[in-house]
């Protein structure tokens, strides 16, 4: 199957900072990228869908100024978590669309920590 | 999006066959029946899909039933690396870009 990468695959960081997390298509183009996050014991849930060149589509509930989402090329999509706080330690997760035939491929996930 | 039923957990034997059954009783008729796992702490891993008609690959079958609201995911031969939770998924469209909407999936425990 087509491969995802997502980078860093764990982080930690102190309230207040940012972070930015990568997803890569490597191996084919993604016209869409969603984002998932996942808390412990819990399914995903997704946050946004993201598409190439144009501006991200947030779920409801899900604040776009705190999490700034960026699809600037077919294969890159960053989501940054600004101004952390503890309850944003999370799972997340991204994944690519393959263009065409509609299922997607998922990156092995970020671990958040923020203390 | 048509949502879907599936039993919280399950439990197989080594070696044998695992049937996890899902509901999406108001599946739409364009609408594609997707199955993912999940290993703990790692991203969901592709199996399956299909629209109406049965399929397989080398990881698993797909049932689906003729009046397309419910569907069976086979693992012809169950392993220890296959206790994972798994998700059936019915694949929504909105403003043509086709999200993958995850409900509470089947924990299944193959035990040896």
């Amino acid at each position: 199957g087509a491969v995802v990468s997502q980078h860093p695959s764990r982080v930690i960081c102190k309230s207040g900072t940012s972070v930015k997390i990568e997803c890569r298509s490597l191996d084919f183009q993604a016209t869409t990228m969603f984002w998932y996050r996942q808390f412990p014991k819990q399914s995903l849930m997704l946050m946004a869908t993201s598409n190439e060149g144009s501006k991200a589509t947030y779920e409801q509930g899900v604040e776009k100024d705190k999490f700034l989402i960026n699809h600037a090329s077919l294969t890159l999509s960053t989501l940054t978590v600004t101004s952390a706080h503890p309850e944003d330690s999370s799972f997340y997760i991204c994944s690519a669309r393959l263009t065409g035939i509609g299922m997607a491929f998922f990156g092995q996930g970020t671990r958040l920590t923020v203390v | 999006d048509a949502k879907t039923t599936q039993p919280p957990s399950m439990d197989c034997a080594e070696g044998r066959a695992a049937n996890l059954p899902c509901n999406h009783s108001t599946i739409s008729g364009n609408e594609y029946v997707y199955w993912y796992r999940q290993i703990h702490s790692q991203g969901p891993q592709y199996i399956i899909h299909g629209l109406k008609n049965n399929e397989t690959n080398e990881m698993a079958s797909l049932i689906i039933t003729e009046d397309r609201k419910s569907s069976t995911l086979i693992l012809p031969h169950a392993t220890l690396r296959d206790t994972a939770v798994y998700y059936c998924i019915v694949r929504g469209i909105i403003q043509g870009a086709q999200k993958l909407v995850f409900g509470q999936g089947t924990r299944l425990t193959i035990n040896p």
